[in-house]
């Protein structure tokens, strides 16, 4: 596997459900992204994490609940979402998270449908 | 606050043709711009960055971006588009010393044969 994958690609749940998402990078870098993509809508940072710290939480709902284990992992556990939830939720990593001109690498993103 | 506006949501262009999406940043120090590239059921791949260096910049696929600060904007061009061209573009800006990469509403692309 190279570059930044995500499993599952498509997930449909009900609002009463609890599911996670997986996002891995393989390029050795130190810094992780959840950003959510909705239609008509810029890409909207959700969750930062550098060293496995995170640096930021851009007032998501607690209904989100990301999980760092490693630099090479992240997780988005998500319970009682709502419709609206409903989004392609894309996964990237940089080599740190400088604020400067690091490149950020997307993976494929999980489309989530919420019944 | 950093935003980003990309005038036209979606552009359509001749196979051949010139392809010229817009962005525009409101910044009140330059900033580092991105464009970054989106097909079907894939992530966002960069196209190029602006990073204070030269103020034309070029990418892969034969494109290119001039980050004109009178203008405040980083419009995207290629002198001849292709139908692999086809793909939704995204205009990004980082502010520098901050952390979020502030993101257009995205451009979609089409190519007529």
């Amino acid at each position: 596997e190279t570059g930044v994958t995500q499993t599952p690609r498509h997930l449909v749940m009900g609002m009463t459900n609890k599911k996670s998402l997986k996002c891995e990078q393989h390029l050795g870098h130190n810094a992780m992204y959840w950003y959510k993509q909705s239609a008509k809508k810029p890409l909207e940072l959700m969750f930062v994490y550098n060293f496995k710290e995170q640096t930021e939480n851009n007032s998501v709902p607690s209904r989100f609940s990301p999980e760092c284990p490693n630099s090479s992992h992240l997780f988005l556990h998500l319970h009682t979402l709502q419709p609206e939830d409903s989004a392609l939720y894309l996964c990237a990593s940089s080599q740190e998270e400088t604020g400067g001109t690091d490149t950020q690498y997307f993976g494929p993103g999980t489309r989530l449908t919420v019944l | 606050a950093q935003s980003v506006t990309q005038l036209g949501s979606h552009v359509s262009v001749s196979e051949g043709a010139l392809v010229l999406l817009r962005c525009n940043y409101s910044s009140s120090v330059p900033p580092y711009l991105f464009w970054y590239v989106q097909y079907p059921n894939q992530g966002l791949q960069l196209l190029l960055k602006y990073t204070s260096a030269a103020t034309l910049v070029k990418g892969i696929n034969g494109f290119e971006a001039e980050f004109k600060k009178s203008e405040t904007s980083f419009h995207l061009t290629k002198p001849s588009a292709h139908m692999s061209d086809a793909a939704e573009y995204f205009c990004a800006v980082r502010e520098t010393g901050a952390n979020n990469l502030f993101f257009g509403t995205g451009t979609r692309l089409t190519v007529i044969p």
